[in-house]
């Protein structure tokens, strides 16, 4: 199974529908986040959490909202969607313990299509 | 503010042929980590190296290799004798410590097409 799980993996919605995005990981992780890719910009961070207390806002935060529901789910939500939200969202994870908690290893992704 | 940029938007070569994928990074710190992650047309993304600013060793893993040099802020990967497998889109990624914890900034990416 793998370590870290997005659902959906597949998303259509309309303008101003209410979506979220969920992510687990069973990697035993304490850091979570949550980036958005689109073509060419690479990935860009939204929201990361170091803790299930913790929640900070990334590069991008501003239409989004994110819930630590305990330390192995991160759940991202975009109140009302709108079209430029079109993109490829990925959640990662990283460890602090191990002292290389800068690597994050990272879910499938979410294809999320707001017409 | 970090900043890592990836010149090359997309490389084509035929298989078995070498590519070396730029990578340039900005920064502050003089601590800080640098990363190659791999996305094949499947979509996920896949970690290949972390590498840290204190050391400037190269590195070959099988076929592919870092070349890490701090004096011109680089951090460049090359494929050897590639292989259609290899066709992804690759990012380069910098890690910085700040007060709030580490957090990744990414390049744009370079998508490598292998043909047979």
């Amino acid at each position: 199974d793998a370590d870290v799980t997005q659902t959906p993996r597949n998303r259509i919605t309309k303008t101003g529908k209410r979506i979220m995005l969920e992510c687990s990981q069973t990697k035993g992780h304490d850091r979570m986040y949550w980036y958005r890719q689109d073509p060419g910009l690479g990935l860009r961070l939204i929201y990361y959490s170091f803790d299930v207390k913790d929640i900070n806002k990334g590069e991008i935060s501003d239409g989004y909202s994110v819930s630590r529901q305990a330390q192995a789910k991160f759940s991202l939500s975009l109140e009302s969607a709108i079209p430029n939200q079109t993109a490829l969202y990925f959640c990662a994870t990283s460890d602090f313990a191990t002292g290389a908690q800068d690597t994050q290893y990272f879910g499938p992704g979410t294809r999320l299509t707001v017409l | 503010a970090q900043k890592v940029t990836q010149a090359q938007t997309e490389i084509s070569v035929v298989e078995k042929e070498d590519v070396t994928l730029d990578c340039v990074y900005e920064t502050r710190d003089t601590t800080y980590y640098l990363f190659w992650y791999k996305q094949p047309p499947s979509g996920e993304l896949v970690f290949l190296i972390r590498r840290n600013s204190f050391d400037e060793q190269n590195e070959i893993s099988g076929r592919y290799s870092w070349n890490f040099q701090k004096s011109t802020s680089s951090f460049n990967f090359t494929i050897t004798a590639s292989q259609v497998v290899d066709s992804a889109v690759y990012f380069c990624a910098l890690s910085e410590a700040t007060a709030a914890g580490n957090k990744l900034t990414f390049g744009g990416g370079t998508r490598v097409l292998v043909k047979p």
